[in-house]
This record gives structure tokens, sequence and C-alpha cells, in this order.
């Protein structure tokens, strides 16, 4: 079956500098989803790649998909504070099934 | 475009009662999930409908948990009886499929004590 394993795990940053969240899966991805979950509460939909080499951004959040296909990346740009929270990715698997990494938590230092 | 609703957002109950949630998916979507987030860890899939049909339930402890679909729209899910290991957050999603993305709800936080 296949796997999402994100990394890190955890990660915190002083307000203003980059990072970036890593997601690989076991095997070719299909589709892949980035959330961002606050505490406690639902997924909110942040970008979906799909080809190989695609690169999609949206205000300080840059996702890219690797041309093989088995590893995203999610790159943040000049941290705030209302960039915290849990970032996911998702992906498509068979029987229209998402499956899910185990999210990273992103704290950032003021 | 209206989100997908659930309802209630937190709900405590003691161990032993009952509980359900409800969901209301985007019009038109017929593909409707149920997770179960336990803090720290990624949703886990317990149920899956596509229309009013049971594509994948293998993960729903069909002891105490359980979801029907009506006409293909709104959803309930209910745990009876509980148990403290049941304290997560459950979220429901909905979308066309794969390439077309999925729309979760705000989820309900339930506790158990």
């Amino acid at each position: 079956s296949q796997e999402l394993e994100q990394s890190p795990q955890s990660l915190i940053v002083q307000e203003g500098k980059n990072l970036t969240i890593n997601c690989t899966s076991s095997k070719t991805l299909y589709g892949l989803y980035w959330y961002k979950q606050k505490y406690g509460e639902g997924l909110i939909f942040l970008m979906m790649l799909q080809k190989g080499g695609e690169e999609k951004s949206h205000e300080k959040i840059t996702a890219k998909l690797d041309e093989k296909k088995q590893q995203s990346s999610l790159h943040i740009t000049a941290s705030q504070p209302s960039h915290a929270g849990i970032y996911l990715c998702g992906a498509d698997s068979s029987n229209y099934q998402l499956i899910w990494g185990a999210g990273t938590k992103l704290i950032i230092k003021p | 475009e209206a989100g997908v609703a659930q309802s209630p957002r937190y709900k405590i109950i003691e161990k032993r009662q009952s509980v359900a949630f409800w969901c209301n998916p985007i019009s038109g979507h017929a593909t409707l999930y149920w997770y179960q987030q336990i803090l720290g860890q990624g949703p886990k899939l317990l149920i899956q409908f596509q229309n009013n049909g049971v594509v994948d339930d293998s993960q729903l402890p069909k002891d105490r948990f359980s979801a029907e679909r009506l006409k293909g729209v709104d959803s309930t899910l209910k745990i009876q009886p509980a148990k403290l290991e049941d304290s997560a957050v459950y979220l429901c999603a909905s979308g066309p499929g794969p390439n077309y993305g999925y729309t979760f709800g705000s989820g309900t936080r339930l506790t158990v004590v």
C-alpha cells in the first residue's frame, strides 16, 4: 500500500525566515494535495499538483512536485505568524481514496 | 459556493454514552469521507461513500461506529457506546474525486470523559 512520509515532524522558525516541508511517497503520485490545519479544526486546501516538475505558488507559499512524482516540497518565504499550523500532504490512491502524511507542525517565533 | 457543513463543532460526553455527528457536503459532490484525527496524527479514514453507497469502511470499528448517507447527500456518523480513545476531531470531506480536489468541513471535536 502507498504511504506518505512528511518531514520534519515539527519545525520552529523565526518570523521572517524561509522554511521547507517535504512529503515523500512510496509510490508514484498521481495527485498530491497540500492542506493546512489549525489546531482542532478542519483542513484548508492550499494547492494540488499533478504533473512531474509542476510548481504552484499562492502568496508566499510555493509547492513543487518532482519530475519522478514521488516527492513534493512546500516552501514558505519570509514566514509570518499566520503561517503557523499543521501542514498535511495527501495523495490520491486507488478507489478514490486519499492517503495522508502525519503532518508537520509549524511554529513561528516572533 | 457553500462549503462542507458539520455539526456540532464541539461535543463532550461521558464514556459509554452515544453521540452523532452530521455532515452536509457540497452540492453535487458524489464522494463523501469521514475521517478521525487524533491529536498529532494525520487523518484516518473511517468510511467513504460514493453517492449513497459505501466504497470503503474497512477501518470503521463496526461494533460501535455506524454511518449512513441519506439519499446520497447528508451523512451522519454515530458512536455507541463511546470510549475514551474515541476522543478526536471527526472530519467530513466531499469531492468530485481525483484531480479535482476535496473540501473539508471544520470538524467536530469530540471529548470523551
